[in-house]
């Protein structure tokens, strides 16, 4: 059983367009995360949220916008999608309760969604 | 903005060399973890190091945490192809425990 997941794995797309990218995880963690990978392999961290509600909401412009329908979910809509989007995004989720939580929490990653703009 | 500085960005060697790969920052950190990811895969936890001057091994992996919690480093003994992959460092903020990642190491050993 796969303890994050992400769909879809690869999305091509026109500019323009709208898209969401779904994850959820199996392991009763209370955190769930958006990253960014550029294409330098840069991690980049989007969104964090605590037992659905938002906590940490980096500078990523208002086109982007998760949703969390329940802790084991959390999903990523992007609108009028550009260039500059295409990236791979990563779910992520951790055993932290209450945040920040204890120091040395792991983060358990998806497979990561492949976005491509055209 | 609290930077974490990882080198070498890329490094190629044959196998059975030995590596080491390093993470530095003019900050205080409450931990620090290493991760690896492989092509189309996302980053798994190696190891997490906490208290200053902690060492932890790993078969042939060996992470160092410096005794000020501003630097890490991972060495790698008798590399094999195995070990090819992104590593990534990423140090915990004091503050509030948030993650600061380095910008990764593609280590490549060669048969």
């Amino acid at each position: 059983d796969t303890a994050v997941s992400q769909t879809p794995k690869y999305l091509v797309t026109q500019m323009g367009n709208d898209k969401s990218i779904k994850c959820e995880q199996n392991l009763g963690h209370d955190t769930m995360y958006w990253y960014k990978q550029d294409s330098k392999k840069f991690l980049k961290i989007m969104f964090s949220y605590n037992n659905k509600e938002l906590i940490i909401n980096e500078t990523v412009p208002n086109r982007f916008s998760p949703k969390s329908p329940d802790k084991a979910h959390l999903n990523l809509h992007i609108n009028s999608l550009e260039l500059g989007d295409s990236a791979v995004y990563f779910c992520a989720s951790s055993p932290i309760e209450v945040w920040p939580g204890p120091p040395g929490g792991e983060l358990f990653f998806g497979e990561g969604s492949r976005l491509t703009v055209l | 903005t609290q930077l974490l500085e990882q080198s070498p960005q890329f490094l190629s060697i044959q196998e059975g060399e030995n590596l080491t790969v390093y993470c530095n920052s003019s900050s205080v950190f409450s931990s620090l973890q290493w991760y690896r990811q492989e092509p189309g895969e996302g980053p798994v936890l190696l190891v997490t190091v906490v208290t200053g001057g902690e060492v932890k091994k790993l078969k042939r992996l060996t992470f160092q945490f410096g005794d000020a919690r501003k630097d890490s480093s991972l060495h790698i003994t008798a590399a094999q192809p195995g070990d090819t992959g992104l590593y990534l460092c990423a140090g915990e903020r004091v503050s509030n425990y948030q993650l600061i990642w380095g910008a990764g190491t593609k280590l490549i050993i060669k048969p």
